[in-house]
């Protein structure tokens, strides 16, 4: 029952920003957002979180609406590593020992 | 970010056999530890939480005597899938949360690189 809703695939052209949407109309004020990704055959690996500002660290950037309904992953200028599927995951930031759950993502093509 | 290994990474067993996995936060101690398993084209599905000295809570329609879950220290949770057959074939995938954020944050979930059963 993932409270966030993502396109199932999407493309992009190496060395462009890839810009992967999510939403979230249900989100609750304490909820945060997460974004995960999972390359084929690992682990999912963290990516970033945010509240309500734009927050960016050296993956990426993360873009959430001022009414939080929805948010933006960006990849600036992404490689062929990129390729993987990306999860966005809304939750209490406190709930460490909560497990995350995941919905079926976007899998993100990146072509040479 | 904080370290979560797996072992074996990948495992093959004949149908009727019992296979242990291995969960270990390699640089921080986690109470908690969660249990994912993966099918092909699939998302992650939560299996069962694993708590430090306790029982494991599993999830909805998971066998817990065909899933036995041991969380004996702060380091070490393991999975041993019992009597396996072809159907338990999957990713298994582990995760744990750094309780004091030795790692910088304290809210982020590691995860390890997951170990491949194929039962035959």
């Amino acid at each position: 029952d993932a409270k966030t809703t993502q396109p199932p695939s999407m493309d992009c052209a190496e060395g462009r920003a890839a810009n992967l949407p999510c939403n979230h109309s249900t989100i609750s004020g304490n909820e945060y957002v997460y974004w995960y990704r999972q390359i084929h055959s690992q682990g999912p690996q963290y990516i970033i979180h945010g509240l309500k500002n734009n927050e960016t660290n050296e993956m990426a950037s993360l873009i959430i609406t001022e009414d939080r309904k929805s948010s933006t992953l960006i990849l600036p200028h992404a490689t062929l590593r990129d390729t993987a599927v990306y999860y966005c995951i809304v939750r209490v930031a406190t709930e460490g020992n909560t497990p995350l759950v995941f919905g079926k993502g976007t899998r993100l093509s990146v072509i040479a | 970010g904080a370290v979560v290994s797996q072992h074996p990474s990948w495992v093959i067993c004949k149908s009727g056999t019992s296979v242990k996995i291995e969960c270990r936060s390699l640089d921080f101690q986690a109470t908690t530890m969660f249990w994912y398993r993966q099918f092909p084209k699939q998302s992650l599905m939560l299996m069962a939480t694993s708590n430090e000295g306790s029982k494991a809570t599993y999830e909805q329609g998971v066998e817990k005597d065909k899933f036995l879950i041991n969380h004996a220290s702060l380091t070490l949770s393991t999975l041993t899938v019992t009597s396996a057959h072809p159907e338990d074939s999957s990713f298994y995938i582990c995760s744990a949360r750094d309780p004091l954020g030795s790692s910088g944050s304290s809210y982020e979930q590691y995860f390890g690189p997951g170990t491949r059963l194929t039962v035959t």
